[in-house]
C-alpha cells in the first residue's frame, strides 16, 4: 500500500512569491490534515478535512494561506504571498475511516523562503 | 486548554541498556495518547495510542507505554534499546471533545552503540 504522497518535497522561494503543496492521501482515508512543522517543535495543526469539507482550519492563517479538497482526495495547500517567517515543513497526514485517531503522514515539504 | 510536555529534549541510552521518554500532559475529559517517531527526511510514524483499559499499552517495534492518570504521564519505554532506535519522538494528546491532536515539541533519543 503506497504512503501518503506530498510534493514537491524541497522548495525554496523568495518572499512575497506564491507556493502551493501537493498532498495524495492513503487510498480510501477521508480524513486529511495538513500540519505546519517548525525546526524543533512538534506538528502544528492547519486544517482538517473530512471527505471535502474543512472540518477544522481554525489555525490556518486566511490571509495568506488557503487549501482545497475538491473531490476528497487529494489537497493543495497555497500561500500567498509567503513570507520569510513562513520557512517551515509543511506535513500533510490521513486517516482512515475506520480508525480514525491514527495519523499516517507523509514526508513533508521543506519550504525555505529567502 | 490542552498541551503536552516533553521535558527532555534530547536522552541518551547505550543499545541493550532500557529507555524512557517522558510525557506529561493536559487535557478536560479523557484523553487519547499517542507516540509517534519521526526518523531524518521522513514524515511522523504511529507507534502506539492508549485510548481506554490496560494502562501498558504494547506498541511498534517493541515499544511500550505506561498511562499514569493521577500523574498525567505516558512515558514512552523500551526494556533493550537499539541504535536504529535513535530518531525523534513525539508524544500527542487529542481530547475527546474535539478532534484536534496536540503534539509536544519532540525528544530526540540516542542510542550509542
Amino acid at each position: 500500500e503506497a504512503g501518503v504522497v506530498q510534493s514537491p518535497r524541497y522548495k525554496i522561494i523568495e518572499k512575497k512569491q506564491p507556493v502551493a503543496f501537493w498532498c495524495n492521501p492513503i487510498s480510501g482515508h477521508n480524513t486529511l490534515y495538513w500540519y505546519l512543522q517548525n525546526l524543533g517543535q512538534g506538528p502544528e495543526l492547519l486544517i482538517r478535512y473530512e471527505n471535502e469539507e474543512a472540518v477544522d482550519d481554525s489555525q490556518l492563517p486566511k490571509d495568506r494561506f488557503s487549501a482545497e479538497r475538491l473531490k476528497g482526495v487529494d489537497s493543495t495547500l497555497k500561500i500567498q504571498p509567503a513570507e520569510l517567517g513562513d520557512s517551515a515543513v509543511y506535513l500533510c497526514a490521513s486517516s482512515p475511516r475506520d480508525s480514525p485517531l491514527e495519523q499516517y503522514f507523509g514526508p513533508g515539504t521543506r519550504l525555505t523562503v529567502t | 486548554a490542552q498541551s503536552v510536555a516533553q521535558p527532555e529534549d534530547q536522552v541518551n541510552v547505550a543499545e541493550g541498556n532500557p529507555l524512557t521518554v517522558k510525557c506529561t500532559y493536559s487535557v478536560s475529559g479523557n484523553p487519547y495518547l499517542f507516540w509517534y517517531v519521526q526518523y531524518p527526511n521522513r514524515g511522523l510514524q504511529f507507534l502506539l495510542k492508549y485510548i481506554t483499559g490496560d494502562n501498558l499499552v504494547k506498541g511498534s517495534y517493541g515499544f511500550e507505554a505506561e498511562f499514569n492518570k493521577s500523574q498525567t504521564s505516558f512515558h514512552l519505554k523500551k526494556p533493550s534499546a537499539l541504535v536504529s532506535d535513535s530518531a525523534l519522538y513525539f508524544c500527542a494528546v487529542l481530547n475527546t471533545g474535539g478532534f484536534k491532536t496536540i503534539f509536544g515539541a519532540g525528544t530526540r533519543l540516542f542510542v550509542k552503540a
